[in-house]
């Protein structure tokens, strides 16, 4: 697609439910990136894949969160036993080759817990 | 840790000003970005500027990069209302072995008509 694509736009759960998040980044983009972004702050990096390489997932906070990349394209954020502190807005960007090319982000997934 | 840190944290001028920007980091770098993020959504890429590159125009946005100091900064010239959103710089940590850009906390803009 022209941009990268996130969904939902915006999701509400219940305390203890697992959400999947999408991302479908760029066509043709091999770098693919997953941020998180509390209320007035900065953007914090959760996980990086590139390519068919295994991902970087450093930034993951707990083993709640975990992500997939199918076939070098779209990408599914999954966020079990959600708790109220994962409430943020949920950032995917792409990237040509790797952040020395610039990120093109999606316009992200507002996650609210309950 | 934090890469790259934004100051100052706000600022709010009028229309028809300039606007300074600046950001700090802390290891070397291969080249720093700048963005901007309306109503709490996507970021917006603004411009890159090399290492080895020490002044970047692009339309109203001038970026400086002085890496004896570690510093960038952007300057926006004849601000509009529109310029209103936050802006971040980001870089990456080239002597460790992650692959992604850190962001700083924004500069929150407030351009007032």
């Amino acid at each position: 697609g022209a941009g990268v694509s996130q969904s939902p736009s915006n999701k509400v759960t219940e305390k203890g439910k697992d959400v999947e998040l999408r991302c479908d980044p760029i066509s043709g983009h091999t770098a693919l990136y997953w941020y998180r972004q509390s209320l007035g702050q900065g953007l914090e990096f959760l996980i990086y894949f590139q390519g068919n390489s295994a991902p970087d997932k450093s930034g993951l906070p707990s083993d709640r969160f975990s992500a997939e990349r199918t076939g070098g394209s779209v990408s599914t954020l999954t966020i079990q036993r959600t708790q109220q502190e994962d409430s943020a807005v949920y950032l995917c960007a792409s990237s040509l080759f790797d952040r020395d090319y610039g990120y093109t982000f999606g316009s992200g997934t507002r996650l609210t817990v309950v | 840790s934090q890469q790259g840190e934004e100051d100052p944290q706000a600022l709010s001028i009028q229309e028809g000003e300039n606007a300074t920007m600046n950001c700090s980091y802390k290891t070397s770098i291969n080249n720093l970005q700048w963005y901007r993020q309306n109503s709490g959504r996507g970021l917006v890429h603004l411009i890159l500027i090399r290492s080895n590159e020490r002044e970047k125009h692009s339309g109203r946005l001038r970026v400086t990069l002085d890496t004896s100091k570690k510093s960038s900064s952007l300057l926006i010239t004849a601000s509009r209302a529109a310029d209103t959103a936050s802006y971040f710089c980001a870089t990456g940590n080239y002597g460790g072995s992650q692959g992604n850009l850190i962001f700083g906390k924004g500069t929150k803009l407030s351009v007032k008509p």
